[in-house]
This record gives structure tokens, C-alpha cells and sequence, in this order.
């Protein structure tokens, strides 16, 4: 069975500060995809990141980065220089190979940054 | 381009009705997905179709049914509304079917079950 984890449930910055979102999956499969999505206030979820399970290297994108390491199971991901416009929910996902698209999702994290 | 659209917006249905949600794709997208996303928790899947074929299907009881249409949209019908129903419903397209294509979702509609 596939689970993913994200075991921080709200976090709260200032403004300029770095924060980092971990999630931790689960699978037995060997092949597989992991995402991260945006969730703000209005509700509409924003891809941000896709990464497959064969490609280990991190990547950055302005503010954002994500570190993805197959021997912990861990797709983590950090804002530089939060700013309040960071503000919503964070989903981390994951899919495997296979006929469907079947996203499983984390519970998420709140992030909050202050001004 | 337009992104995925849904509707209603929201919708309050009272226990033992039935409800139609709507979801049109991205342009020359031939997948959509569904999610139902209770408060405070993370999407869960409901069913995937393709090509007007259902791929998939989540742990959801058979009061739950859905369809694709040739021009691919899409419609998620729940018979014998229970307060439980209550939720956002998402709906999500993506080019291709298969777990390595990334899936772009709709604003939602928010069903309240009174």
C-alpha cells in the first residue's frame, strides 16, 4: 500500500524567513512520482513540482527548492524568503506506475507567514 | 487557455437527495480524475476516467458513479445524500492517463449536506 506523511500540520513564520515542509512516502513499488501542490484560501490546488523516482536531483525555482532522498523516503520542500502571499495549505502526493492517475495525498500543512 | 472549470460553485443538498457535479478539462485533455476533500484533511481519490472509460475507482460506496462524455467533460453524480457527503468535490485533467502525468485541478464545488 502506498501512504504519504506530512507530520507538520501548521507552521508559522515571519516574513523573510525559510521554512522547509517535509513528507515522508511509502511504496513497494519501484516507479514512481511524487508531487507537491498549493492549496490557497480560495481552493483550487497549484501544481507546483512533479519528480520521478529515478531522478534524485534537487531542484530549484526561485524561492522554492525540494530535496528528494530515496533512502530516507523524503521529498521535502523549502521557501526562501517566505512571503505572505505563501500563505495556504501544502500537499505532498504521490502516484505509481500504472493505469490510473490515482493521486494519494498527505493531510497537508498549514503555512502561515506573518508580515 | 481556459483551466478546469466546475460547477456549481456550491450546492446544499439535504440526506437523501441526489447530486450532479460538472467538470469540463483543459483543452485536449482526455483525462479527468475526481477527489473528495473533507475539511482539514488531504484529497481523496474517487474515480479516474479516460477516453470515457472508467480506470479507476477509490473506496467509495456505489452511491458514487460518474461518466465522461465525447467531448470529454465530465459529470460525478452521489445518490442518497448522508451528512458524511459534505465536502469539496475536485475535479482534476490531465493529458494521458498513467500516474506520471501531472494533474491540474478545478476550483471545486462545495456540497453541504444538511
Amino acid at each position: 500500500a502506498q501512504k504519504v506523511t506530512q507530520a507538520q500540520t501548521e507552521i508559522s513564520v515571519v516574513e523573510k524567513e525559510d521554512v522547509t515542509l517535509d513528507c515522508v512516502y511509502e511504496t513497494r513499488d519501484t516507479t514512481y512520482y511524487l508531487f507537491w501542490y498549493k492549496q490557497p484560501p480560495s481552493g483550487e490546488l497549484v501544481f507546483l513540482i512533479r519528480r520521478n523516482s529515478f531522478d534524485e536531483q534537487n531542484e530549484i525555482s526561485g524561492r522554492y527548492s525540494w530535496n528528494f532522498q530515496k533512502s530516507t523516503s523524503s521529498f521535502n520542500f523549502t521557501i526562501t524568503a517566505s512571503q505572505v502571499v505563501d500563505s495556504a495549505v501544502y500537499f505532498c502526493a504521490l502516484s505509481v506506475r500504472g493505469n490510473t492517475g490515482k493521486l494519494i495525498f498527505g493531510q497537508g500543512t498549514t503555512l502561515q507567514v506573518k508580515p | 487557455d481556459a483551466g478546469v472549470t466546475q460547477s456549481p460553485t456550491h450546492l446544499i443538498k439535504t440526506r437523501g437527495q441526489h447530486v450532479t457535479l460538472r467538470c469540463s478539462p483543459i483543452s485536449g485533455h482526455k483525462s479527468v480524475s475526481w477527489y473528495q476533500q473533507v475539511l482539514g484533511q488531504g484529497p481523496q481519490f474517487i474515480f479516474q476516467y479516460y477516453e470515457k472509460e472508467e480506470r479507476g475507482r477509490g473506496n467509495f460506496p456505489d452511491r458514487f458513479s460518474a461518466r465522461q462524455f465525447p467531448n470529454y467533460s465530465s459529470e460525478l453524480n452521489v445518490n442518497a445524500l448522508l451528512l458524511g457527503d459534505s465536502a469539496l468535490y475536485l475535479c482534476a485533467s490531465s493529458s494521458r492517463q498513467g500516474g506520471s502525468y501531472e494533474q491540474y485541478f478545478g476550483p471545486g464545488t462545495r456540497l453541504t449536506v444538511t
